[in-house]
């Protein structure tokens, strides 16, 4: 059954510094989505992209974050300058068709880890 | 999204059905029920989803209710495997300004005991 992949599945990385988190939807999905949980809460919804445009963003993604999808099968997450606080599993998610019927599938996430 | 409401935590018996229930009364005409689970931090993983009439696949039976305003998960044959946190979801419906973003409570914790 195919399935979202992501890489890596754990990232150390020092505060400041920029990381990319990278993702392989499923193949015939338009649309990509990325959401985080830091240990203990609840999943958020970070950014929805669909068309190479973000087509829905929440507040915790700010000027630090970026989306882009570089070729036809990745999608990556970018960490401009990384803070203490964005230590978290960061979780990507991929539908066929845009939501209200068709269900967002994820992999099985990065857990970042900053120091 | 409309508002679901979960019992915080269910026990099960290994190989019997679990049922767990989600209130979803603010619901519109048009907003799918989507069920996910979390196997301890693994990502969310699709269970089921419904509109109206009841739903089944290889891994749940799901049931609204006539007015839709609640649903039940079923696990027919629950096994250890099963323990995990269930999260009954409503997504806004897409076409308006959301986009199908899913927004995740707190769920239901069932543990699945021998």
């Amino acid at each position: 059954e195919p399935e979202v992949t992501q890489t890596p599945s754990h990232q150390v990385t020092q505060m400041g510094q920029e990381v990319i988190l990278r993702c392989v939807p499923i193949s015939n999905h338009l649309y990509f989505y990325w959401y985080r949980q830091i240990l203990g809460q609840k999943v958020e919804f970070l950014v929805s992209f669909y068309n190479n445009e973000i087509s829905e963003k929440s507040e915790i993604f700010d000027d630090q974050f970026s989306v882009e999808r570089p070729d036809g099968s990745n999608f990556t997450l970018k960490i401009r300058s990384t803070k203490l606080e964005d230590s978290a599993m960061y979780f990507c998610a991929s539908s066929e068709h845009q939501f209200s019927n068709q269900p967002q599938h994820f992999g099985d996430g990065t857990r970042l880890s900053i120091l | 999204d409309a508002k679901t409401t979960q019992p915080p935590s269910m026990d099960c018996a290994e190989g019997r059905a679990a049922n767990l229930p989600c209130n979803h009364s603010t619901i519109s005409g048009n907003e799918y029920v989507y069920w996910y689970r979390q196997i301890h931090s693994q990502g969310p993983q699709y269970i089921i989803h419904g509109l109206k009439n009841n739903e089944t696949n290889e891994m749940a039976s799901l049931i609204i209710t006539e007015d839709r305003k609640s649903s039940t998960l079923i696990l027919p044959h629950a096994t250890l495997r099963d323990t995990a946190v269930y999260y009954c979801i409503v997504p806004g419906n897409a076409g308006g300004t959301s986009y199908g973003k899913l927004t995740f409570g707190q769920g239901t914790i069932l543990t699945v005991h021998p």
